[in-house]
């Protein structure tokens, strides 16, 4: 059973505003990552970490900043909203090392609005 | 680079009827396959993974895949389709040597289940 945890599930915000999605995981995993989501659409990696200070970019561009000071926990913060920023956000985990290593397990999401 | 195609963005069926996603990927060598399940409002819940044992891989709720790999692809069906397998289904890719574990995502299909 995958315990990742997502919290809000959903928020609507001003433009400009500041907001942190957070993200918890309780299996110890060691590789977290953050996808960005439009409805209908495919996932796109905008952040990943594999372990304790350890943060990367993703695949797609984002303005949205993310930290990873404990194992479990990976939240991901916009400073500054903007209506562009409306999207759901996934965040996911997998171990490391091993064939499982690349089985990730997702949150249930944070469905941004940003008016 | 990696991709991973799944034909058809929509895919209807009645009730009781065969149900066949299809994914087709690109990929230098053989790589780990999965595909997800991803009902209204929620994350993604893995359905079945391919990672060189067998090449017909069974699932949860019925569901099962084969790697085929003269034909690159990794098509998801199901004997009998059910109600409540009306969801939005993604295929992923992921390379053995990429040890960072990254996905890489179909543009998923919405599967829509006649009475």
């Amino acid at each position: 059973e995958a315990d990742i945890y997502q919290t809000p599930r959903y928020l609507v915000i001003g433009t400009g505003k500041k907001i942190t999605l957070e993200c918890s995981q309780t299996m110890g995993h060691d590789k977290m990552y953050w996808y960005q989501q439009d409805p209908g659409m495919e996932l796109h990696l905008i952040h990943y970490s594999y372990g304790v200070n350890s943060t990367e970019k993703g695949d797609l561009s984002s303005e949205s900043t993310v930290s990873r000071i404990r194992t479990e926990h990976f939240p991901l913060t916009l400073e500054s909203a903007r209506p562009s920023h409306t999207s759901q956000y996934l965040c996911a985990s997998s171990e490391l090392g091993g064939s499982s290593s690349y089985e990730q397990y997702f949150g249930p999401g944070t469905r941004l609005t940003v008016t | 680079a990696q991709s991973v195609t799944q034909l058809g963005s929509h895919v209807s069926v009645s009730e009781g009827a065969l149900v066949l996603l299809r994914c087709n990927y690109s990929s230098s060598v053989p790589p780990y396959l999965f595909w997800y399940v991803q009902y209204p409002n929620q994350g993604l819940q893995l359905l079945l993974k391919y990672t060189s044992a067998a090449t017909l891989v069974k699932g949860i709720n019925g569901f099962e895949a084969e790697f085929k790999k003269s034909e690159t692809s990794f098509h998801l069906t199901k004997p009998s389709a059910h109600m409540s397998d009306a969801a939005e289904y993604f295929c992923a890719v992921s390379e053995r040597q990429n040890q960072g574990g990254k996905l890489i995502f179909g543009q998923g299909t919405e599967l829509s289940v006649k009475p």
